[in-house]
């Protein structure tokens, strides 16, 4: 079935990067998504990527994709306090690819030291 | 924020109560959504919407229904509330291209 995997936390030290890593079972997703939480608010959309593009770059984020794998990335250049949150990687299904229904992964906290 | 709107954001009730949450849109996106969020199981789908009374079930849909009789409020209701049910409730809106999924602020149910 549908499942996507996420490491529960990672701590980093202010100034350094962030590596959070996903993988994911359908290899025929359309769309993976990056989505952000911090405590007590909803989710923000940080990025997506296409399954036909391998990488995409904005600002501080890149997201890398290798398909063979089925496996995902969110690197966050030059991490700060502010990027402690829960991030949310997120696949849209092939068959779902016309209504838009997403199979989430439990989360990776993020922990950022000063 | 893509103009969502969920209603109430906090409530607490008590077992066995009816219990509607609201979600309001304001921008006709056709499609949209009603997860839960839960530790360990990030968020999970419930029902959605793919038009004015047209509705279908996510993968935990017992114990939910939804109404949408119009485009701009979809609402999911409890029958008769559970305390399994004592969750983060997120809205969500398919964007009119097709690409991005925005979400609600959430609504904070417990459930004693």
């Amino acid at each position: 079935g549908e499942d996507v995997e996420q490491s529960l936390f990672l701590s980093v030290r202010e100034g350094d990067s962030s590596v959070i890593n996903c993988t994911y079972t359908d290899s025929s997703s359309t769309y993976l998504y990056w989505y952000k939480q911090e405590p007590g608010a909803g989710l923000q959309l940080l990025t997506y990527i296409f399954s036909n593009m391998d990488m995409k770059q904005d600002q501080r984020l890149t997201v890398l994709l290798n398909k063979k794998d089925k496996h995902l990335s969110l690197r966050i250049a030059d991490t700060q306090t502010g990027d402690s949150a829960i991030y949310f990687c997120a696949e849209r299904p092939f068959g779902s690819s016309n209504t838009g229904k997403l199979i989430f992964g439990q989360g990776t906290t993020l922990q950022v030291k000063p | 924020d893509a103009g969502i709107t969920q209603s109430p954001r906090h409530k607490v009730t008590e077992t066995g109560t009816p219990v509607t949450l609201r979600c309001h849109q304001t921008e006709n996106h056709r499609y949209m959504y009603w997860y839960r969020q839960d530790p360990g199981h990030g968020l999970r789908l419930i029902h959605y919407s793919y038009g004015v009374k047209d509705t279908d079930k996510g993968e935990v849909s017992d114990g939910y229904s939804v109404s949408r009789s119009k485009t701009e409020d979809f609402l999911l209701t409890l029958e008769s509330a559970t305390s399994s049910q004592t969750s983060v409730y997120f809205c969500a809106i398919l964007d009119g291209l097709g690409n991005t999924i925005y979400f609600g602020e959430g609504s904070w149910l417990t459930v004693v």
